[in-house]
């Protein structure tokens, strides 16, 4: 079946812009979760979806970041005023229900704040 | 603080050279210790899940190991294609986020 899908693959942009990140889980899967990867280091979690339940947005940096989920499907990472430090690659992962089952990873966003 | 410390940070191997890498954590109440394997550009690609303590997993030329504080993934006769990144990662007690350590990035020369 299809695997968690990503969009766009790369995105380029100037410092001060926002920028829309989409991820399409896992069809069936209920719980959803954002991780960031800076070149060079190890994932960082940003944020969790569960079902209905409000977003755990524990890991997010700053107020310039938030994210959406519509029920159980799509979800999109939006980061305001986009910084250089913001440049990563962005990777999306789904579950079948919260995070002690398996998470499955997309192939993530590269984002280039230049 | 839940804490997950891979080692080596790189190890490089010759076709065929069998070696061990190593995961130690530092979480209350495990809930499960997860590897995945990353390719460069790629998202991590989910290996095996560990629960309790004596637990070994197979796959291929892979083999992943569980102790109370870490766990082994072992690479027997490995080949050029095993050369890739691969994470440990440990959830936290709520369920809700998994944390990863640095990773070990494997070469594997023919």
């Amino acid at each position: 079946g299809a695997g968690v899908s990503q969009s766009p693959s790369n995105k380029v942009t100037e410092k001060g812009k926002d920028v829309e990140l989409r991820c399409d889980p896992i069809s069936g899967h209920t719980a959803l979760y954002w991780y960031r990867q800076r070149l060079g280091q190890g994932l960082e979690f940003l944020i969790y979806f569960q079902g209905n339940s409000a977003p755990d947005k524990s890991g997010l940096p700053s107020d310039r970041f938030s994210a959406e989920r519509t029920g159980e499907s799509v979800s999109t990472l939006t980061i305001q005023r986009t910084q250089q430090e913001d440049s990563a690659v962005y990777l999306c992962a789904s579950s079948l229900g919260p995070a002690f089952d398996t998470q499955y990873f997309g192939p993530g966003t590269r984002l280039t704040v230049l | 603080e839940d804490q997950v410390t891979q080692s080596p940070e790189a190890l490089r191997l010759q076709e065929g050279e069998s070696s061990s890498l190593n995961c130690s954590y530092t979480v209350s109440g495990l809930r499960g210790l997860f590897w995945y394997r990353q390719d460069p550009g790629k998202g991590p690609e989910f290996l095996f899940t560990l629960y309790s303590a004596g637990e070994e997993k197979e796959k291929e030329r892979l083999k992943a190991t569980l102790t109370k504080k870490e766990s082994f993934l072992h690479i027997t006769a490995p080949k050029p294609e095993d050369s890739a990144t691969y994470l440990c990662a440990a959830p936290n007690n709520a369920g809700n986020m998994l944390t990863f350590g640095g990773g070990t990035r494997l070469m594997v020369k023919p």
